[in-house]
């Protein structure tokens, strides 16, 4: 079975750090882009960041940008996320998500993420 | 930046079609993705590249992106079609863009 399950998560003082994992099982982890994406409570989605198959690439949104940092290993089938200077305003669920892509030719075509994980909360509070 | 408008919710009749929007400029240019989300789960892909189903998604659910819209069309809506609905395109540089989501109510 794919999935995706989240872990880390919990109450952390304004200010504060804290590592979130992602466990991948069930497809071959190291073949896909990976995201983090949150949502604070009774508001949308927002994509966090992402990270390219062998790591080489990430991309953030441009709040998190030197506070966070995305990472992978992909011999333990993980992905990561660093939060740093953690804010009152980082408060939410934040999920892993695969991303669907598929190589014709010489195009990529992206089919949008496939498979989510059931979320961790973190909550910034003093 | 992009950002993609969406209603803030849309009702629809038992049985009947529910259409929720997708807005921004030119947005017919780029492919858009729907996701589903009920209270307390994860959301859940449920239209890719403007108009087609994953394995698994009814064939109620169609999907349409011309102009300056995309429309994610639930035909003969059900009870277990309640449930926030999000759009979301792919932004330069490899970013991801969410649409502020909709609430669809069946009544």
């Amino acid at each position: 079975e794919v999935q995706l399950v989240e872990s880390g998560g919990g109450l952390v003082q304004p200010g504060g750090s804290l590592r979130l994992s992602c466990a991948a099982s069930g497809f071959t982890f190291s073949s896909y882009w990976m995201n983090w994406v949150r949502q604070a409570p009774g508001k949308g989605l927002e994509w966090v960041a992402n990270i390219k198959p062998d790591g080489s690439e990430k991309y953030y949104v441009d709040s998190v940008k030197g506070r966070f940092t995305i990472s992978r290993d992909n011999a333990k089938n993980s992905l990561n996320l660093q939060m740093n200077s953690l804010r009152a305003e980082d408060t939410a669920v934040y999920y892993c998500a695969r991303d669907s892509w598929d190589r014709i030719g010489e195009e990529y075509y992206y089919y949008g993420m496939d498979v989510w994980g059931q979320g961790t909360t973190v909550t910034v509070s003093s | 930046s992009y950002e993609l408008t969406q209603p803030l919710s849309v009702s629809v009749a038992l049985g009947q079609t529910a259409r929720i929007t997708c807005g921004e400029n030119n947005v017919g240019s780029k492919n858009v993705y729907w996701y589903q989300q009920k209270p307390g789960q994860a959301p859940v892909l449920v239209i890719y590249r403007d108009s087609n189903r994953p394995s698994g998604i009814p064939e109620r659910f169609s999907g349409s992106n011309s102009g300056n819209t995309a429309t994610l069309t639930i035909s003969r809506a059900q009870a277990g079609d309640e449930a926030d609905y999000y759009c979301q395109v792919w932004d330069s540089d490899s970013h991801v863009v969410f649409g502020g989501g909709t609430k669809l109510t069946v009544l």
